[in-house]
């Protein structure tokens, strides 16, 4: 079993759309967790961080959920240029093991 | 966010020569960076873990003899593909980990052996 999985995708969806995106993880050890986006040819960048309370940034929110193993990234009002692939990054309570999901691919249809 | 900058950013060269790229994080000190790989339209694979003024930790597969890092100072790790060959190009691209593990990568490099 992978310890990260993610839906591929693709998500197409038009624009001011609500999506969701969920990522599992298998290790119950697991301590951080994070959502990062990657344009074509680009390379990842953060967009947030995933806290046990849940955590927001304007349109963004993420939410984790230990008991199910799983975090989430729920987008609303999509945008063109949210149009990305969304990977989801989990790293166990020592060492420096980060596992990345394969990553979910977006796009926004005008 | 804390800035990465890598070096270059594309480099086209002949079969059996090597190659270095730069990793630097610029506003930070990183005691780790990591070095990733990308083929088109697949994930980041993780090749190494480079710890600042230790030996890198190399993942299953990749030949630390023909990855050579060097991670000599809290800013700067090196990556360095000696003689290279077609079915090493790829995107190589890095990040250096702050201690609340949110990693920053660098821009990438698009390597293309031919």
């Amino acid at each position: 079993r992978k310890e990260v999985e993610q839906d591929p995708g693709p998500f197409n969806v038009p624009e001011g759309a609500t999506v969701a995106f969920n990522c599992t993880y298998s290790n119950s050890a697991s301590q951080s967790f994070f959502w990062y986006r990657q344009d074509c040819r680009k390379e990842p960048k953060l967009l947030m961080s995933v806290y046990s309370s849940g955590n927001e940034d304007g349109r963004f929110t993420a939410q984790l959920n230990r008991a199910s193993q799983y975090i989430s990234l729920l987008i609303r009002d999509s945008k063109l240029s949210d149009s990305a692939t969304y990977l989801c990054v989990v790293k166990t309570s020592t060492g420096n093991q980060f596992y990345f999901g394969t990553g979910t691919s977006l796009t926004v249809i005008p | 966010g804390a800035v990465v900058s890598q070096h270059p950013s594309r480099v086209i060269c002949k079969s059996g020569t090597s190659v270095k790229i730069e990793c630097r994080s610029l506003d930070f000190q990183a005691t780790t960076m990591f070095w990733y790989r990308q083929f088109p339209k697949q994930s980041l694979m993780l090749m190494a873990t480079s710890n600042e003024g230790s030996k890198a930790t190399y993942e299953q597969g990749v030949e630390k003899d023909k990855f050579l890092i060097n991670h000599a100072s809290l800013t700067l790790s090196t990556l360095t593909v000696t003689s290279a060959h077609p079915e090493d190009s790829s995107f190589y691209i890095c990040s250096a980990r702050l201690q609340t593990d949110e990693q920053f990568f660098g821009p990438g490099t698009r390597l293309t052996v031919l």
